[in-house]
């Protein structure tokens, strides 16, 4: 089974802020891996695809890079509402997230 | 517009049975795999079971197989989870989510195994 490792797992950042979350797989992956935003008592929202494509609607201060086995997502400007828990998951064999990144307030 | 609602949930003892399902509307549900994935109480997402659009394919978490069985009704716009064996484990909501990634998301349905 592919396994995900997140870092850090609490991050502590102000509005404007440049933020980068690094999630890792235990094996290659190649570049099936998304990133998904959630907040308190909502459903995860799918922000970026295949590593690094944004999905439709989602700002562009959000990014996405890496391949194999080692990715990121960077928010380029932290603004009020991305406040929230980050999760990347692999989906190049069944599914497996991450543990979580929780973006709060400085 | 694209929506998955889910219904079904609530409190069990340990031991029984609940079976859930997600409606779907909004798009050509037969063309999607579909999935379910749960979260714990103050925990992370986990992922449950997953379908093909034709229900020829079917998998499971290792932490359900056995106990959980995963369908669908393309003539329905529906995705079922029957649950058995429930444990208090499987404690969490439960969420329907479509595709590969998985986008939307329903709302998520409450499961409680208690007694």
């Amino acid at each position: 089974d592919i396994q995900m490792t997140q870092s850090p797992s609490t991050l502590s950042a102000s509005v404007g802020d440049r933020v980068t979350i690094t999630c890792r797989a235990s094996q290659s992956i190649s570049s099936w891996l998304a990133w998904y935003q959630q907040k308190p008592g909502k459903a995860p929202k799918l922000l970026i695809y295949k590593a690094s494509s944004l999905e439709s609607g989602v700002p562009s201060r959000f990014s996405g890079s890496g391949s194999g086995t080692e990715f990121t997502l960077t928010i380029s400007s932290l603004q009020p509402d991305d406040f929230a828990t980050y999760y990347c998951q692999q989906y190049n064999s069944a599914f497996t997230f991450g543990p979580g990144t929780k973006v709060d307030i400085k | 517009e694209v929506q998955l609602v889910e219904s079904g949930g609530g409190l069990v003892k340990p031991g029984g049975s609940l079976r859930l399902s997600c409606a779907a509307s909004g798009f050509t549900f037969s063309s999607y795999s579909m999935n379910w994935v749960r979260q714990a109480p103050g925990k992370g997402l986990e992922w449950v079971s997953s379908i093909s659009s034709s229900s020829s394919y079917i998998y499971y978490a290792d932490s359900v197989k056995g106990r959980f069985t995963i369908s669908r009704d393309n003539a329905k716009n529906s995705l079922y989870l029957q649950m058995n064996s429930l444990r208090a484990e499987d404690t969490a909501v439960y969420y329907c989510a479509r595709g590969r990634p998985l986008d939307p998301w329903g709302q998520g349905t409450l499961v409680t195994v208690s007694s």
